[in-house]
């Protein structure tokens, strides 16, 4: 396992696009989130999985922001109608259920830029 | 709500020189405390970790102590290196219920120099 993996790396898009992230989790893990960093700023909790369920989305930072994990492996994260405002890393990370003090594995993150 | 609170950087020391880095947090429970650390262009690592009160939690040189009474997870190194050079997150996640995620505070740039 190569452990916690997301596409794209970089993404450049112009306000009012909708982009979508990707991530891999490392395949035993069945918690998955999805985190905000901005400049000169801590990681920022958004949203999470066990398995395909959402079990806290009322942190998404508005509602152009979704996220799904259908079948319970890979994640995507959408924003709608991007605003500059959006421009951050996006990271997400993995572990397992019931570890919670297992510590989180993250991937390198998306680094979202908005023109 | 929960917060953490870090020293601010950045901090710039001399190689083999002594490290702090100051971490105080704030919980409503009893929360596991973690330190992370980004390597320039790289992801979070987990750097160490403690579950509970007095605990100490260590790797590769590092050391911080889960103080409760004082509500700090100081980060600390005898002799610090370049390789050390990166930004440190000190973090904590809620015991019980809630949302699951970890709180960060807002990270403190290390550079060590030669």
């Amino acid at each position: 396992d190569t452990g916690v993996s997301q596409d794209p790396r970089h993404k450049i898009t112009k306000r009012g696009q909708n982009v979508t992230f990707r991530c891999d989790p490392i395949s035993e893990h069945n918690r998955l989130y999805w985190y905000r960093q901005t400049l000169g700023q801590g990681p920022e909790f958004l949203t999470y999985f066990q398995n395909e369920a959402q079990l806290e989305k009322s942190r998404l930072l508005s509602d152009r922001f979704s996220a799904e994990r259908p079948k319970g492996s890979f994640s995507t994260l959408e924003i709608q109608r991007t605003e500059q405002g959006d421009s951050a890393m996006y990271l997400c990370a993995s572990r397992p259920a019931g570890a919670r003090d297992y510590g989180y594995t993250f991937g390198s993150g998306t680094r979202l830029t908005v023109v | 709500g929960n917060s953490v609170t870090q020293m601010e950087g950045p901090v710039t020391l001399s190689e083999e020189a002594f490290l702090t880095i100051n971490c105080t947090y704030t919980a409503t429970g009893y929360p596991s405390l973690f330190w992370y650390v980004q390597y320039p262009g790289e992801g979070l690592q987990l750097l160490l970790k403690a579950t509970k009160a007095d605990d100490k939690g260590s790797n590769k040189g590092f050391e911080a102590t889960y103080r409760k009474e004082t509500t700090s997870f100081h980060l600390e190194k005898g002799s610090v290196q370049v390789s050390d050079s990166a930004v440190y997150f000190c973090a904590l996640s809620e015991s019980g219920g809630g949302a699951d995620g970890l709180t960060f505070g807002k990270g403190t740039h290390l550079i060590i120099q030669p």
